[in-house]
């Protein structure tokens, strides 16, 4: 079936202006995740969606990130008045929402970079 | 906070084997995963443990002990496809919020 797909793949854009990333995960994963990579680092968590429950919101870095998850499945992170230092890949990742051995399967991720 | 260290490069052999190594400090351990990601792709599974011991998966296996906080993955007869970053990710409770390391880029050499 089909994996975790993302869009755009790349996105280039001036400091100031807001960019919405799209996350379109597994058919039946309950679980969503949004992480951010910068070149040569690891993965730094940004928001967790699980069913309906609240969102784990912790790792947004500031308050011009935010996410949102319609109908439990497609999701939309948007990063406004963006700044150079936001320029990374973001990736998204989907699982089954089962606790303990949840396994996460990746998107191919958003490459954003701000000029 | 929650600590996950992991060499940051390593450099091995066609056909030998290797060690990547996985040090952590976390609040609680529901479970240790490790990841593949080759150059410009998303990160792919590899491996899960949560008991002590090791997991073995073809040419990939991995060990965990929870006394020490301590995994590694080994790869034995290195392929040159192998060389991609190894992270390694915890999860220290319940709530399926992963920790991840910095990531050991390897690079395997003819």
């Amino acid at each position: 079936g089909a994996g975790v797909s993302q869009s755009p793949s790349n996105k280039v854009t001036e400091k100031g202006k807001d960019v919405e990333l799209r996350c379109d995960p597994i058919s039946g994963h309950t679980a969503l995740y949004w992480y951010r990579q910068s070149l040569g680092q690891g993965l730094e968590f940004l928001i967790y969606f699980q069913g309906n429950s609240a969102p784990d919101k912790s790792g947004l870095p500031s308050d011009r990130f935010s996410a949102e998850r319609t109908g439990g499945s497609v999701s939309t992170l948007t990063i406004q008045r963006t700044q150079q230092e936001d320029s990374a890949v973001y990736l998204c990742a989907s699982s089954l929402g089962k606790p303990n051995t949840d396994t996460q399967y990746f998107g191919p991720g958003t490459r954003l970079t701000v000029l | 906070g929650q600590n996950i260290d992991q060499p940051t490069e390593m450099t091995a052999t066609e056909g030998a084997i290797v060690q990547i190594n996985c040090t952590y400090q976390t609040s609680g351990f529901n479970g240790l995963f490790w990841y593949q990601q080759h150059a410009g792709e998303a990160p792919t599974f590899l491996s899960y443990n949560v008991l002590d011991g090791l997991e073995e998966k073809g040419r990939f296996s991995s060990f965990l002990s929870r006394s020490k906080g301590y995994s590694y993955l080994l790869l034995k007869e290195l392929q040159m496809k192998d060389s991609a970053s190894y992270l390694c990710a915890v999860n220290p409770n319940n709530f399926n919020k992963f920790y991840f390391g910095s990531g050991t880029k390897l690079n395997v050499k003819p």
